[in-house]
């Protein structure tokens, strides 16, 4: 079975922190992606990257980046962290092509 | 750009009724994916089907059938004789067969099955 893994369930944070969401997949999977998911939005992307070190800005970039030294390993960080990106932050991973993507157990993220 | 509209934004029945999510999606490529995924109150995501556009055969899985029209650009699931163990919130979503090849998802249907 594939395994995606989200390093925090649960995070709080305070504005102005830089913050770290790490993500890790076990299927040797060439795309990873970040997603937040909002009530009444559903998910929506914030960046993806089809290979290592290679990343794409998704819908919702703004106030986010992203980091992919290693295939496994996908980490999306808040530079300056803001109320507005209080969520429930998700990670996915695919092999290449329209193929399902397989998802963490989401992280939590609360911005005091 | 695609676009996936889940108009339902809730729906309660009562457990052994059957029930149809609906879905329609929007976009001009003419390869492409559509694909259901589950989420219990657990939080992850659990994907159940993947169709691609030139296959408009109906699919069944035990209690779940799909329903895929490309005339009015729908991708339909219907659970049948509903459990308690089906409340989830279910998205729909598209991916197309260019350009970054992500998700784009619906904003979800959140089924209660009471018992």
């Amino acid at each position: 079975d594939v395994k995606v893994t989200q390093s925090s369930r649960y995070l709080v944070k305070r504005t102005g922190e830089k913050v770290f969401l790490e993500c890790v997949q076990d299927m040797d999977h060439e795309n990873m992606f970040w997603y937040r998911q909002d009530p009444g939005l559903g998910l929506r992307l914030i960046y993806f990257s089809y290979d290592v070190k290679m990343k794409e800005k998704g819908d919702i970039p703004e106030g986010y980046s992203v980091s992919r030294e290693k295939k496994e390993r996908f980490s999306l960080i808040l530079e300056s962290a803001s109320t507005n990106q209080t969520s429930m932050y998700l990670c996915a991973s695919s092999h290449r092509g329209l193929q399902p993507q397989h998802f963490g157990d989401g992280t939590r993220l609360s911005i005091l | 750009a695609q676009k996936v509209t889940q108009a339902q934004t809730e729906i309660s029945v009562v457990e052994k009724e059957d029930v149809t999510l609906d879905c329609v999606y929007e976009t001009r490529d003419t390869t492409y994916y559509l694909f259901w995924y589950k989420q219990p109150p657990s939080g992850e995501l659990v994907f159940l089907i993947r169709r691609n556009s030139f296959d408009e055969q109906n699919e069944i899985s035990g209690r779940y059938s799909w329903n895929f029209q490309k005339s009015t650009s729908s991708f339909n699931f219907t659970i049948t004789a509903s459990q308690v163990v089906d409340s989830a919130v279910y998205f729909c979503a598209l991916s197309v067969d260019t350009g970054r090849r992500a998700l784009t998802f619906g904003s979800g249907t959140r089924l209660q099955v009471q018992p």
